[in-house]
């Protein structure tokens, strides 16, 4: 059981190229999750997919995209990458508890940089 | 959307002397207000959780307060240990997290020897 897995934990792009960081759950969770965590800005939440098929902004979609490939996979898109980009992102899923709090299970992070 | 403060940003205590984080939130509306404890180069990971229902929960050696009223609430470690050192946030959300979390800005907690 791995949890929450992201590809690739390091990445290094120049402005303007473009790149997908990936995830995939296999607890068969049915929110899903993008956040990026920037020095003394805690966890900033860019997308989120509440359940299979649907997908939502947070906090700080601007130059971002998502697809919810299927109920496993949740996929993060820098179409043109800017050096503000330059973040650790984690990728996260949840599924309701029995008390109705959906806990969050964060993969391991990517730390992407934009040159 | 909701608005996350948490303070202090950096907490010095003494190994076995208690430490406490506070976070106010504002929008009423939230329900549920979870604590992630994140390790150096390790992901977040949920250490407590308490819901709009309820003003305190405990876990051994740590304690979650909420005041409704107040838009506040705060983590109380007692005892602590080498192993507390980490970076600690505090988060709020409506609709038990489903939308996903709004988090503070983090406390880093050093646990001095």
């Amino acid at each position: 059981n791995a949890g929450v897995t992201q590809t690739p934990k390091f990445q290094v792009l120049k402005t303007g190229q473009s790149m997908t960081l990936q995830c995939a759950q296999d607890m068969n969770h049915n929110s899903m999750y993008w956040y990026r965590q920037d020095p003394g800005m805690g966890l900033r939440l860019i997308y989120y997919s509440a359940s299979e098929g649907t997908t939502d902004k947070g906090e700080v979609p601007n130059g971002y995209n998502v697809s919810r490939l299927n109920k496993r996979e949740f996929s993060l898109r820098l179409e043109s990458a800017a050096p503000s980009q330059t973040s650790v992102y984690f990728c996260a899923s949840s599924a309701r508890q029995g008390n109705g709090a959906n806990v969050l299970t964060f993969g391991a992070g990517s730390r992407l940089t934009v040159l | 959307g909701e608005n996350v403060e948490q303070h202090p940003s950096t907490l010095s205590v003494q190994e076995g002397d208690s430490a406490v984080i506070k976070c106010t939130y504002s929008d009423s509306a939230s329900n549920y207000f979870p604590w992630y404890k994140q390790e150096l180069g390790k992901r977040p990971q949920l250490i407590i959780d308490i819901r709009s229902n309820v003003g305190e929960k405990k876990d051994q050696r740590i304690a979650v307060t909420l005041n409704k009223t107040a838009k506040h609430f705060s983590l109380h470690i007692t005892e602590t240990q080498p192993e507390d050192s980490a970076v600690y946030f505090c988060a709020a959300s409506m609709g038990g997290g489903a939308d996903g979390l709004t988090f503070g800005k983090g406390t880093h907690l050093i646990i001095q020897p």
